[in-house]
């Protein structure tokens, strides 16, 4: 059964940085490219970030680029997201989630539960 | 980057009506488009892959249509465990988008 299984999120000051982990089991981890998605409050789910396999391509949104930063430990099944220079309108639920089978055009097939972001000024 | 909308942005109908979303992106994504189903305090979960493909283990009272830029979420049947917000994204190209989404209600 595939599972993902986020971490680390909670409160932060503005400015200030967090590292989510996304745990992954039930596949062959190394083999898909695997992204974060959020949802802030209110609004609709809005694509972060996605790593292929190997971590041969990496992309962004726009409005996160140059601050966060996806890493993956295929030894480990684990997913990375390094914050930095968090903002409000950072402050979201997190999730990750499984995309494309060697191959960055793929859906969201499975999605972690989420972990909370929230962002003080 | 592509725009996606949704509409309607809300909907009621009744236990067993058919409900029909629809999804437009602003420029062609061909089928590259999923549909998805979130319940409030609960992960999204994949419906519908490339336009028209049913995830395994999802009702078959679900379906997706379309190509290009216009595509539709259908129900053929509604039921109260459908009650959540509908989604559709493009994965054509990097940014990936997602459209703000229909909340369904029962009437």
């Amino acid at each position: 059964e595939v599972q993902l299984v986020e971490s680390g999120g909670g409160p932060v000051k503005a400015g200030g940085s967090l590292r989510l982990s996304c745990e992954a089991s039930g596949f062959i981890f190394s083999s898909y490219t695997m992204n974060w998605v959020r949802r802030a409050p209110g609004r609709g789910l809005e694509w972060v970030s996605s790593i292929s396999s190997s971590s041969t391509y990496i992309y962004y949104a726009q409005s996160v680029r140059g601050r966060f930063t996806i890493s993956r430990d295929d030894a480990r099944s684990a997913l990375y997201l390094q914050m930095n220079s968090l903002r409000a309108e950072d402050a979201a639920v997190y999730y990750c989630a499984r995309g494309g089978y060697y191959d960055t055009r793929g859906e969201n097939d499975y999605w972690g539960q989420g972990t909370l972001v929230t962002v003080s000024s | 980057d592509i725009q996606m909308t949704q509409s309607p942005s809300t909907l009621s109908a009744s236990v067993g009506d058919r409900v029909t979303i629809t999804c437009r992106a602003s420029q062609s994504i061909g089928g590259w488009l999923a549909w998805y189903q979130q319940v409030p305090g609960k992960a999204p979960k994949l419906l519908i892959y490339k336009a028209s493909n049913l995830k395994s283990g999802v009702p078959s009272r679900f379906s997706g249509s379309g190509s290009g830029t216009e595509f539709t979420l259908t129900i053929s049947s509604l039921q109260p465990d459908d009650i959540a917000t509908y989604s559709c994204q493009q994965y054509n190209s990097f940014p990936w988008t997602f459209a703000l989404g229909t909340k369904v209600e029962i009437k």
